[in-house]
């Protein structure tokens, strides 16, 4: 099992410059979740996917778009970059049954000049 | 806004030593997580503790969980190098709901 992973590791856009970021979960996780870490401030969910074929925002949305391919796939898109969203973007699933605990990717360094 | 905040920001201690880590929240949960993060690397699950538990174990770790004053803490006993890391506290407000808080962090690093 690889987990959670997530492409690219890292990333460089201008500002304006559009990008996807890729997540795969190989667990059968029904539920996904981008999340985005600044430092001093933990991390703040963007958008999260209950289940295959639903997306709901989190507490910072603007400025993302979200895709839930398919139940292993999760996609993140920027349309516009701007510098604000310069940051660790972090994908995470987690099944539904029972345990609450979620499970992370390595993590996307994006940084928007 | 922030659900859990931990405290103290950073911790220092030498190896062999205990450290203790704290998280405040702000609204009624149905439980509440510890994770740890190696620098540069995802967060990774340490242990789950619901709100009709008061204390729980696993390995040299223990949580503590005060529903009345909306705090718990993270113990470390016996603490290594390998233990520095980023630890945060996670809250989730609703039975089977999907959003998990994270709070900001405690950085802890344990000199050898």
């Amino acid at each position: 099992n690889a987990g959670v992973t997530q492409t690219p590791k890292f990333q460089v856009l201008k500002t304006g410059q559009s990008m996807t970021l890729q997540c795969a979960q190989d667990m059968n996780h029904n539920s996904m979740y981008w999340y985005r870490q600044d430092p001093g401030m933990g991390l703040r969910l963007i958008y999260y996917s209950a289940s295959e074929g639903t997306t709901d925002k989190g507490e910072v949305p603007n400025g993302y778009n979200v895709s839930r391919l398919n139940k292993r796939e999760f996609s993140l898109r920027l349309e516009s970059a701007a510098p604000s969203q310069t940051s660790v973007y972090f994908c995470a699933s987690r099944t539904l049954q029972g345990s609450e605990t979620q499970y992370f990717g390595p993590g996307t360094r994006l940084l928007v000049l | 806004s922030q659900q859990g905040e931990e405290d103290p920001q950073a911790l220092s201690i030498q190896e062999g030593e205990n450290a203790t880590m704290n998280c405040s929240y702000k609204t009624s949960i149905n439980n509440l997580q510890w994770y740890r993060q190696n620098s540069g690397r995802g967060l990774v699950h340490l242990i789950l503790i619901r709100s009709n538990e008061r204390e729980k174990h696993s390995g040299r770790l223990r949580v503590t969980l005060d529903t009345s004053k909306k705090s718990s803490s993270l113990l470390i006993t016996a603490s290594r190098a390998a233990d520095t890391a980023s630890y945060f506290c996670a809250t989730a407000r609703n039975t089977g709901g999907f959003k998990t808080i994270f709070g900001a962090g405690t950085r802890l690093f344990v000199k050898a």
